[in-house]
């Protein structure tokens, strides 16, 4: 079956633009996470949702950054007014199980801020 | 931060030596994971050990788990060249929603 898939792999934007990126998650997996990693912090998490619960918004790391997911599948990561900072790969995962199950991710999404 | 910690940072092996790679951990889990990315990407999961376990085993690799001193550690036995990637622990804190908590990672060469 078709794993996680991340879109785009790879995004270069000007300071100041918004970005977004998208993620299909495995089919049927009730959880979706989105982290991201970079040289500086590691791998963060960034936002959590399962099922059609209230998302879980206590990583994101400013109010520039939203997510959403429509009929509970693929969901969008947006970043408004792009800074250098946000430079990082962006991960989507999605896990079936309840919260502390394995998961799976995706490929990421290369985010680059020139 | 929550953050825990990897060591060895980085650890170069002969193909066939034994690999392990220690986690240190700050506040109490419901389970604590382990992760191998290669070339930058694709984080794949490996192994999942709940906090009342303290070993587990799958194939190649060995989990061991210490709550008391909140340290876990990662054994591969008879490493190939295939198994160079990064290394990531991840934990489940207890009351969380399930978002994982990543360690910095080892990066693991292993030389053919």
């Amino acid at each position: 079956g078709a794993g996680v898939s991340q879109s785009p792999s790879n995004k270069v934007t000007e300071k100041g633009k918004d970005v977004e990126l998208r993620c299909d998650p495995i089919s049927g997996h009730t959880a979706l996470y989105w982290y991201r990693q970079s040289l500086g912090q590691g791998l963060e998490f960034l936002i959590y949702f399962q099922g059609n619960s209230a998302p879980d918004k206590s990583g994101l790391p400013s109010d520039r950054f939203s997510a959403e997911r429509t009929g509970g599948s693929v969901s969008t990561l947006t970043i408004q007014r792009t800074q250098q900072e946000d430079s990082a790969v962006y991960l989507c995962a999605s896990s079936s199980g309840a919260g502390g199950a394995e998961q799976y991710f995706g490929p990421g999404t290369r985010l680059t801020v020139t | 931060s929550q953050q825990g910690e990897e060591d060895p940072q980085a650890l170069s092996i002969q193909e066939g030596e034994n690999a392990t790679m220690n986690c240190s951990y700050k506040t109490s889990i419901n389970n604590l994971q382990w992760y191998r990315q290669n070339s930058g990407r694709g984080l794949v999961h490996l192994i999942l050990i709940r906090s009342n376990e303290r070993e587990k085993h799958s194939g190649r690799l060995r989990v061991t788990l210490d709550t008391s001193k909140k340290s876990s550690s990662l054994l591969i036995t008879a490493s190939r060249a295939a198994d160079t990637a990064s290394y990531f622990c991840a934990t489940v804190y207890g009351g969380s929603q399930g978002n994982l908590i990543f360690g910095k990672g080892t990066k693991l060469s292993v030389k053919p």
